[in-house]
């Protein structure tokens, strides 16, 4: 069956741009999760949706980042007036919404902000 | 929160042996233990877990240890191949909706 899907894979970008990330779940999965994954380093918790309750934001960086989840699938993580240091792969995985369950990532999109 | 440690950040290993990462954590409530395999320009994916019930796991080649007492967990991959040559991560959560990731493994297999 079809994963986690994210776009576009790649995405350059020039300092101040506003920037746009899509992430396409596992079909039935309540649970959608953000992170970053910055060059050799671990990833990056950024933001937790679950159902229709208030997102997790704990994880956002600064409040340039922001997230929506419309409908309960489709997410979008938009990153306003893009600096140097956002430059790195945003990953979206998401689960059931069993508590024992799995998450599953995505591709990733790359992000460059020259 | 909790915070996972993981060693060694590189690891090379000849083709046919036995590779071992290790990770500990600080929250002695976390239950929730997933290993991660990520490729070259993809996204992590789970390669095994184990909760807190059980002290080890195996599924085929690879198999997890983990010790509460001590707060580590342990990846274990035997008969290693090339086609393991990949990143791991490993996670503690105290349920699966909440994990923190180590910083993860670059192993590298020599055929």
């Amino acid at each position: 069956g079809a994963g986690v899907s994210q776009s576009p894979s790649n995405k350059v970008t020039e300092k101040g741009k506003d920037v746009e990330l899509r992430c396409d779940p596992i079909s039935g999965h309540t649970a959608l999760y953000w992170y970053r994954q910055s060059l050799g380093q671990g990833l990056e918790f950024l933001i937790y949706f679950q159902g229709n309750s208030a997102p997790d934001k704990s994880g956002l960086p600064s409040d340039r980042f922001s997230a929506e989840r419309t409908g309960g699938s489709v997410s979008t993580l938009t990153i306003q007036r893009t600096q140097q240091e956002d430059s790195a792969v945003y990953l979206c995985a998401s689960s059931s919404d069993r508590a024992e369950d799995t998450q599953y990532f995505g591709p990733g999109t790359r992000l460059t902000v020259l | 929160g909790e915070n996972v440690e993981q060693h060694p950040s590189t690891l090379s290993v000849q083709e046919g042996d036995s590779a071992v990462i290790k990770c500990t954590y600080s929250d002695s409530a976390s239950n929730y233990f997933p290993w991660y395999k990520q490729e070259l320009g993809k996204g992590p994916q789970l390669i095994i877990d184990i909760r807190s019930n059980v002290g080890e796991k195996k599924d085929q080649r690879i198999a997890v240890t983990l010790n509460k007492t001590a707060k580590h967990f342990s990846l274990h991959i035997t008969e290693t191949q090339p086609e393991d040559s990949a990143v791991y991560f490993c996670a503690a959560s105290k349920r699966a909706n909440n994990l923190f990731f180590g910083t993860g493994t670059r192993l590298t297999v020599i055929p």
